[in-house]
């Protein structure tokens, strides 16, 4: 079981332009989650997703996109990124009432 | 709203003293859960502990061990006999529980308390 995947690990975007961050779980989960960390803050749900096909705003959505096409995968897009956008991203995902397991993080910088 | 404080931001300990984090939280619902995580320097977040708002317990794993008071609405976690692999940043989380399930990970956090544990 490789648990939480995401890629890339780091990446580095000028002003504007656009790329979507890869999420895959092999667990069979059905809940699926994004958050972002700041410096020295804790994180912020993003989007989430209950389902493939199922997907809703969390606390600070404005600036992306998601999809869920199946249950596996779970893309986070960034449209015409801006530096509010630097930050750390998670993708996590669980069982009906089941802890998080976390990806190891994507750390983005727009530039 | 819901809101989680962790009044420490960093915490330094010599190795094999005990520290305890503090953790006080705010929530409207009766029922809710309080989680415990730790993010090591490798970056990824590892599940501690969750625990129901109707479990008023106290749990001890190994070193570590929780406490719960809901009536300082406060879920503080203390590790015994510290170690220097302890070092990390420790998010104390809350979600409500609006049920079938959806809440689990829509998680609250509070800004994280930095440990650090010298030999």
């Amino acid at each position: 079981n490789a648990g939480v995947t995401q890629t890339p690990k780091f990446r580095i975007l000028k002003i504007g332009q656009s790329m979507t961050l890869q999420c895959a779980q092999d667990m069979n989960h059905n809940y699926m989650y994004w958050y972002r960390q700041d410096p020295g803050m804790g994180l912020k749900l993003i989007y989430y997703s209950v389902g493939a096909g199922i997907t809703d705003k969390g606390e600070v959505p404005n600036g992306y996109n998601v999809s869920r096409s199946t249950t596996e995968d779970f893309p986070l897009r960034l449209e015409l990124a801006a530096p509010s956008q630097t930050s750390v991203y998670f993708c996590a995902s669980s069982a009906v009432k089941g802890k998080l397991f976390f990806g190891s993080g994507t750390q983005l910088s727009v530039l | 709203a819901q809101k989680v404080t962790q009044a420490q931001t960093e915490i330094s300990v010599v190795e094999k003293e005990d520290v305890t984090l503090d953790c006080v939280y705010e929530t409207r619902d009766t029922t809710y859960y309080l989680f415990w995580y730790k993010q090591p320097p490798s970056g990824e977040l590892v599940f501690l502990i969750r625990r129901n708002s109707f479990d008023e317990q106290n749990e001890i794993s190994g070193r570590y061990s929780w406490n719960f008071q809901k009536s300082t609405s406060s879920f503080n976690f203390t590790i015994t006999a510290s170690q220097v692999v302890d070092s990390a940043v420790y998010f104390c989380a809350l979600s409500e529980d609006t049920g079938g399930g959806t809440s689990y990970g829509k998680l609250t956090f509070g800004q994280g308390t930095i440990l650090t544990v010298h030999p």
